[in-house]
């Protein structure tokens, strides 16, 4: 089956340091890959994603790279923010499993950002 | 442009009591899903559909039962809640074509006592 490992936190950084948040996966096929973020007390929303290997997802100073050798989709932010503290989730969905629209989710890494 | 749309925000049951957290979408959108979100296990299917009419179990679907009678709304039902049934709920609706970008609620916050 499908699965997404997520480097444990939480990850507490200070304003304007290098953020790196590792995931993993396994799929039957060839998945498309997703961040989503949680605000406090908000739903999920898509931060980036990246549909075959060697894409680049980016988004408001956030990058992950679809690496096939490696299985891996880590998200990188060169400068954080106060405002960038929140849970980010990695996640797959893998047309092979009978849906594209399925998503499998990671644990989620909760990043606190202080100032 | 409303989104998804879940009710209620926060809700208390005692155990055995039974519910419909609701959820609506204005998009139009043909796949909806329900997942839950407990501390260090990320989201987990609980239930989804891929339009009106049609549903099916997804990861942990005991103790739910979901309905689909119109593309806009897809509430589900706890039977008969159970303390494992504490965590919070989010709706999600999904564009039909190709993985693309699920669309989140708010969330439901249950407590079962």
């Amino acid at each position: 089956g499908n699965s997404v490992t997520q480097m444990e936190g939480p990850v507490t950084l200070s304003e304007e340091a290098f953020l790196t948040i590792n995931c993993t996966y396994t799929a039957t096929g060839y998945p498309s890959l997703f961040w989503y973020v949680q605000y406090p007390g908000e739903g999920l929303q898509l931060l980036l994603k990246a549909t075959k290997a060697d894409d680049k997802g980016s988004n408001k100073g956030f990058e992950a790279t679809y690496r096939k050798e490696t299985t891996s989709f880590h998200l990188e932010k060169g400068s954080v923010q106060v405002s960038d503290s929140a849970v980010y989730f990695c996640a797959l969905s893998d047309p092979s499993s009978g849906s594209a629209r399925q998503l499998t989710f990671g644990s989620g890494t909760q990043l606190t950002v202080l100032p | 442009n409303a989104g998804v749309t879940q009710t209620p925000k926060f809700q208390v049951l005692k155990t055995g009591q039974s519910m419909t957290l609701q959820c609506a979408q204005d998009m139009n959108h043909e796949y909806m899903s329900w997942y839950r979100q407990d501390p260090g296990m990320g989201l987990r299917l609980i239930h989804y559909s891929v339009g009106a009419g049609i549903t099916d179990q997804g990861e942990v679907p005991n103790g739910y039962n979901v309905s689909r009678s119109t593309t806009e709304d897809f509430p589900l039902r706890l039977l008969s809640a159970a303390p494992s049934q504490t965590s919070v709920y989010f709706c999600a609706s999904t564009v039909r074509t190709g993985a693309t970008e699920a669309f989140f609620g708010q969330g439901t916050r249950l407590t079962v006592v």
